[in-house]
């Protein structure tokens, strides 16, 4: 078992750019939620999707938007970035059945640089 | 409201000795409250999670201790080793059924000399 698998492992984007951030959950795992992690800090909730669908949302302004396919996988865009938005991201699954936040599975993450 | 607050932000304990962690939160619709550990270069891993219906759990050499009046919560490690260096994160959560996030602490960095 792979575990939450997460790719790129790191990118450098320009102030302005555009990003999209790939997960693939834990096998057996429907629920995805993404995180993002500034340097020193715990992380942040940023979204979590099920069943294709966005069903909560944290405190992130709509420059950030995410995507979930029917094999569970999902993906994060981030629009117009801004120096603010460096920081490592988290993929996190859970097993279906639940909310999205007992015995989270979290991916290494994507440590985006921007520049 | 949403808030953990965690202390401190680090900590040195040396081999063996016992390393407690603290957090604190002001939202009473917590009712789940997971400890998670993080090496570098790694994402959090699960440690252990207690519900307000018990004041502790203990799973090996880990123990939460919870405080519902207070609320408080702490982490203990018995018999800390240098392979316990790392950081870890406090998270409380509500049960909602639209779908649940953790809000976590700040993070407190373990350093267990040899």
């Amino acid at each position: 078992d792979a575990g939450v698998t997460q790719s790129p492992t790191h990118l450098i984007k320009t102030r302005g750019q555009q990003v999209t951030l790939r997960c693939s959950p834990k096998s057996g795992h429907d629920t995805v939620s993404w995180y993002q992690q500034a340097l020193g800090q715990g992380p942040q909730f940023i979204f979590q999707y099920y069943e294709e669908e966005e069903r909560q949302r944290g405190n992130f302004p709509d420059r950030f938007s995410g995507h979930q396919y029917p094999n569970y996988s999902s993906e994060l865009n981030v629009n117009a970035l801004l120096l603010g938005d460096s920081a490592l991201y988290l993929c996190a699954s859970s097993l279906p059945g639940g909310t999205g936040r007992e015995k989270l599975f979290f991916g290494s993450g994507t440590q985006l640089s921007v520049l | 409201q949403q808030q953990v607050k965690q202390s401190p932000q680090s900590l040195i304990v040396q081999k063996g000795g016992i390393s407690i962690i603290n957090c604190a939160y002001e939202n009473t619709a917590f009712d789940y409250f997971p400890w998670y550990q993080q090496f570098p270069g790694k994402g959090p891993a699960l440690l252990i999670a207690i519900r307000p219906d018990v004041s502790e759990k203990k799973e090996g050499r880990f123990t939460i201790s919870f405080n519902k009046s207070a609320k408080q919560f702490s982490l203990h490690i018995m018999d800390s080793q240098p392979g316990d260096s790392a950081t870890y994160f406090c998270a409380a959560s509500t049960e909602e059924t639209s779908g649940s996030r953790l809000t976590f602490g700040e993070g407190t960095q373990l350093t267990v000399n040899p």
